[in-house]
């Protein structure tokens, strides 16, 4: 049940554009995106609800699909400081209340 | 609000020996999740409680693994006997419980154990 994200590695210049996918073979209720940092934990970014819209704040948004069980993280006009792993996460109901988190992709934004 | 608490941040111990993680979520929230992190396998979801109620263990590896919840604001993740192979990032995390809606979980900064 374990989501699969796309790339599993991308390295940016700063001010480039990235998109970083996740996809599930089940159907979806949610999808959570996390961001670590290297040796912290795993940080909240955005909650994308079945039936719900197009999230983002800053220049961080995502999408989901929910009939492809796909969604995406658009990171735009990247900066230093967005250097770290992208984490998503599923929930498959309403209520289900744990998450399958994918394997995760390596964004290092240099200078 | 102090977050999600975690100790010990980091435990180096021998194989065969019991080592127990604590956590304590964050005021208020009904539910509690044990990850482990290996560069392997990533982030695995382990076993979780809602208001305290152990909900899905199938994800602890093998009998050496338990996890209580005594009470809504402490957990503990033990192992015993410990492995090399047990070696890894232990996070805690908890989120608030609401009916139907996506829940944010918040992490606590981790264990890191290492077992020789």
């Amino acid at each position: 049940q374990q989501p699969v994200q796309s790339p599993q590695a991308v390295i940016l210049r700063e001010g480039e554009d990235a998109v970083i996918n996740c996809s599930s073979s089940k159907a979806l209720y949610s999808v959570h995106w996390y961001r670590q940092k290297h040796g912290e934990a795993p940080v909240f970014l955005m909650i994308l609800l079945k039936g719900g819209e197009q999230k983002g704040h800053d220049k961080i948004s995502a999408s989901f699909n929910e009939k492809k069980q796909q969604s995406s993280l658009y990171l735009t006009a990247s900066q230093l400081s967005y250097s770290g792993t992208y984490f998503c996460g599923t929930e498959r109901y309403p209520g289900a209340n744990n998450l399958f988190f994918g394997t995760g992709t390596r964004l290092t934004v240099i200078p | 609000d102090a977050g999600v608490i975690q100790s010990p941040r980091h435990e180096v111990t021998e194989m065969g020996q019991e080592v127990t993680l604590r956590c304590k979520p964050i005021s208020g929230h009904n539910s509690l999740f044990w990850y482990r992190q290996t560069m392997m396998r990533g982030l695995e979801l382990l076993i979780y409680f809602n208001n305290n109620v152990p909900i899905d263990d199938s994800g602890m590896p093998e009998d050496r693994f338990s996890a209580k919840m005594p009470n809504a604001s402490f957990s503990t993740l033990k192992i015993q006997p410990s492995e090399p192979r047990d070696s890894a990032v232990y996070f805690c995390a908890s989120s608030p419980k609401i009916a139907g809606v996506g829940e944010t979980q918040y992490f606590g900064p981790g264990t890191r154990l290492l077992v020789l």
